[in-house]
């Protein structure tokens, strides 16, 4: 069965720290994305990437960046968390030119 | 940032009872429209993507159907089930895009 991995489901971190998630496909798919879901805001997009060392701002890049060192791994980086970005973050993918998204189950990230 | 909208927020109805709920989106540089169907502590599931206008897909008891003229689309549940409680995301897919605008959702809540 065909999967997108995210590492953690719920993490607690400190204002201030510096905060990796991460998410892994097994499907050889080109592009990833970053979403956070807050409610009544629903998905937004943080970042993509449409190859290896690609990257793309979305919607609400500010206070992240991303790395894709890997065609296989994409990785959202908090670089100095604030409480404003306690969210539920969702990672997917695709094949380039296929319609389909696949998703990860979701790390939901309280900053405290 | 594209403007895709779904109403209502949230619904309640009783099992066995039929239910519809709107997804609006721009009507034009359409590509495709997405549904998802997101279950509590689980991954957003693809329902499904429509591309004509005029489409109606179905599976099992729900079914879409798809205008992008004037830009929405429908989703209607028959004889609801507790199994179908869950958030029902759409997304907009513009030409030349690969990325998915979603809209907030609507959180469905079937009483027993």
């Amino acid at each position: 069965d065909v999967k997108v991995t995210q590492s953690s489901r719920y993490l607690v971190k400190r204002t201030g720290e510096k905060v990796f998630l991460e998410c892994v496909q097994d499907m050889d798919h080109e592009n990833m994305f970053w979403y956070r879901q807050d409610p009544g805001l629903g998905l937004r997009l943080i970042y993509f990437s449409y190859d290896v060392k690609m990257k793309e701002k979305g919607d609400i890049p500010e206070g992240y960046s991303v790395s894709r060192e890997k065609k296989e791994r994409f990785s959202l980086i908090l670089e100095s968390a604030s409480t404003n970005q306690t969210s539920m973050y969702l990672c997917a993918s695709s094949p380039r030119g296929v319609l389909h998204y696949t998703f990860g189950s979701g790390t939901r990230l309280t900053v405290v | 940032i594209l403007n895709v909208e779904q109403s209502p927020q949230s619904l309640h109805v009783q099992e066995g009872d039929s239910t519809n709920f709107t997804c609006s989106f721009p009507s034009s540089n359409f590509y495709a429209l997405h549904w998802y169907r997101w279950e509590t502590a689980k991954s957003p599931e693809a329902l499904f993507v429509m591309t004509l206008n005029g489409d109606e897909k179905k599976k099992g008891r729900i079914s879409a159907t798809l205008n992008t003229k004037e830009g929405y689309s429908y989703l209607y549940i028959k004889g609801s089930q507790p199994e179908d409680s869950a958030t029902y995301l759409c997304a907009f897919r513009p030409w030349g895009n690969e990325k998915l605008t979603f809209g907030t959702g609507t959180r469905l809540t079937i009483i027993p």
